[in-house]
This record gives structure tokens, C-alpha cells and sequence, in this order.
């Protein structure tokens, strides 16, 4: 069973640049989440989706950061304009559910904002 | 915000020796789990305690809940080479069945 997909593994642009992710989460898990973590933290969650539905976004800096799950299936990650403060890993995760079920985590993409 | 912290946040062992990591939590929970990290990888869970439980083992790897002092213990014995990576403690908590992850301990066993 192939597991949560993400790209690019890692992206290097210019402040003031945009900027997507994308995640294909595992078949069949209704619930995908997006999480920051920055260097030598745990990750913080950006945002969950329950299907196509954002059901959690109150963590997500909704003046640059958008995010969209077409068809409850793959999702991305925007952030525009990039800043300094962005530099970070990414990381997609999915769930059967959201009842507290365990969480299978993508590898992450590496954020170097320049 | 982190609900969990970890401790020790670094810790460094000989291979075949216990390596025991502490996670500390501020509110009620539904649940506590524990994943690993390896090197620039995503995150693996290694196992699960429900707020009912108080011990629970998996393999090399065995997990302590006291809810009275909101602590947690992850313990893993007959450490390897291989287990050398970052270990998180996240915990469920409330209705928003969201994931808190702490800051995480980061383990080195040197062969």
C-alpha cells in the first residue's frame, strides 16, 4: 500500500515569491491534515480536512496561506507572498477518520524562503 | 501552541541499554500516541494509549499513562543503532480530536 505522497520534497524561492505544495493522502482515509514544524519542534497543525470539507483551520494564516482539497482527495498547500519566517517543514498526514485514529505522515517538503 | 513536553530533550546511550523519554501535558485527554522521526522522513506512529490504560507494549517498545499526574513514559529496551531519531509524544484531547505534539526527544544510540 503506497503511502502519503507529497511534492516537492524540498523548494527554494525568493521572499515575496508564491509557492504550492500537494499531497496525496492514503486511499481511502476521509481526513488530511497539514502541519508546520519548524526545527527541533513538533509539528503544528495548519489545517484538517474531513473529505473536501476544512473543518479546522483556525491555526492557518489566512492572509497568505490558502489550501483546497478537490474531490476530498488530493490537496495543496498555498502560501502567497512567501516571507523569511516561512522556512520550514511542510508535512501532509492522512486518517481512516478523525475519531483520534492513527495518523500516517507524508515525508514533508522543506521550505527555504531566500 | 505545544501541549506536550518532552524530557529528556536529548539523550545519548550506549546500544543494549533502556532508553526512557518523558512527555508532560497540561489538559484531559482522549488519548496519547508516540511517533517517530527519522532524519529529514515524516512521522510514524509507534503506538497508542487510551486515557483508560495505564501501560501498553508493542514490540521492544512499552508506554506508561498516569492521568492523576498527566504524564507519560516511553520506554524502549535493548536499544539499536537503528533507533536513533526524534521521538514525539502527541496527545487527542476535547472534542476537536485534534493531535497536540510536544517538542519532541532526541535520541542517539552510538554502536
Amino acid at each position: 500500500e503506497a503511502g502519503v505522497v507529497q511534492s516537492p520534497r524540498y523548494k527554494i524561492i525568493e521572499k515575496k515569491q508564491p509557492v504550492a505544495f500537494w499531497c496525496n493522502p492514503i486511499s481511502g482515509h476521509n481526513t488530511l491534515y497539514w502541519y508546520l514544524q519548524n526545527l527541533g519542534q513538533g509539528p503544528e497543525l495548519l489545517i484538517r480536512y474531513e473529505n473536501e470539507e476544512a473543518v479546522d483551520d483556525s491555526q492557518l494564516p489566512k492572509d497568505r496561506f490558502s489550501a483546497e482539497r478537490l474531490k476530498g482527495v488530493d490537496s495543496t498547500l498555498k502560501i502567497q507572498p512567501a516571507e523569511l519566517g516561512d522556512s520550514a517543514v511542510y508535512l501532509c498526514a492522512s486518517s481512516l477518520d478523525v475519531t483520534g485514529d492513527t495518523q500516517y505522515f507524508g515525508p514533508g517538503t522543506r521550505l527555504t524562503v531566500l | 501552541s505545544q501541549q506536550g513536553e518532552e524530557d529528556p530533550q536529548a539523550l545519548s546511550i550506549q546500544e543494549g541499554e533502556n532508553a526512557t523519554m518523558n512527555c508532560s501535558y497540561k489538559t484531559s485527554i482522549n488519548n496519547l500516541q508516540w511517533y517517530r522521526q527519522n532524519s529529514g522522513r515524516g512521522l510514524v506512529h509507534l503506538i497508542l494509549i487510551r486515557s483508560n490504560e495505564r501501560e501498553k507494549h508493542s514490540g521492544r517498545l512499552r508506554v506508561t499513562l498516569d492521568t492523576s499526574k498527566k504524564s507519560s513514559s516511553l520506554l524502549i529496551t535493548a536499544s539499536r543503532a537503528a533507533d536513533t531519531a526524534s521521538y514525539f509524544c502527541a496527545t487527542d484531547s476535547g472534542s476537536a480530536r485534534q493531535l497536540t505534539f510536544g517538542s519532541g526527544t532526541q535520541l542517539t544510540v552510538l554502536p
